[in-house]
């Protein structure tokens, strides 16, 4: 079955660059999206098509993709932006749909 | 707004079916633009993609969990459903329902219920 892999965890402090990475083998021809999921609530998409960024979303998420690995950056990090963040896509089929294994993301 | 809300009993015993419920509220489940699914979450672990269904009751499934799980849909009433049959404590999870575009690729979530916990105990 396909696989998406993501770093266990990820810690930053207040105003510095977090990055989030997820790899996968299918990613050069398939977009990643990107979940937040703060504790105790359900996922909140802010990364679409690789790139893009839902309305509502703050223009600090953003999303990049080269090769195998897309990647999750929010620019100056802030403390409400700590929780969990999963990464989603399909595999090159396209008949398997797969979140990877989420990324603890500690800001302080 | 959009609004969707998971119900069903908290509490099911091994070897029986898990029914959950999914109400939706400022929208119409027979858009033809969206499908509508199910997610889950172990206790401490990351997101399933259970399965998902389009208003006419065409519907996809996670293969790791086909021969379990049955999706339908009433539009009457706005409602899609999940059973999972002969549940183990390894389906306690909470069980999230969504909605998914149909871009006729990823069906990536864009809309999402609270959950609800499932906890499967004798």
């Amino acid at each position: 079955s396909y696989e998406l892999t993501q770093p266990p965890s990820v810690s930053v402090s207040p105003g510095q660059t977090a990055r989030i990475t997820c790899s996968g083998d299918a990613l050069p021809k398939k977009y990643a999206y990107w979940y937040q999921q703060r504790s105790g609530q359900a996922p909140v998409l802010v990364i679409y098509e690789d790139t893009k960024r839902p309305s509502g979303i703050p223009e600090r998420f953003s999303g990049s993709s080269s090769g195998t690995l897309a990647t999750l950056t929010i620019s100056g990090a802030q403390v409400e932006d700590e929780a969990d963040y999963y990464c989603y896509s399909t595999d090159s089929s396209g008949h398997h749909r797969v979140f990877g294994g989420g990324t603890k993301l500690t800001v302080l | 707004q959009l609004h969707l809300q998971e119900s069903g009993p908290g509490l099911v015993k091994p070897s029986e079916t898990l029914s959950l419920t999914c109400t939706v509220s400022g929208g119409s489940i027979s858009s033809s633009s969206y499908y509508w699914g199910w997610i889950r979450q172990p206790p401490g672990k990351g997101l399933e993609w259970i399965g998902s269904i389009y208003y006419s009751g065409t519907t996809y499934y996670n293969p790791s969990l086909k021969s379990r799980v049955t999706i339908s849909v009433d539009t009457s009433k706005n409602q899609f459903s999940l059973n999972l049959s002969s549940v183990t404590a390894a389906d306690t999870a909470v069980y999230f329902c969504a909605r998914q575009p149909d871009d006729r690729a990823y069906y990536y979530m864009d809309v999402w219920g609270k959950g609800i916990t499932a906890t499967v105990s004798s």
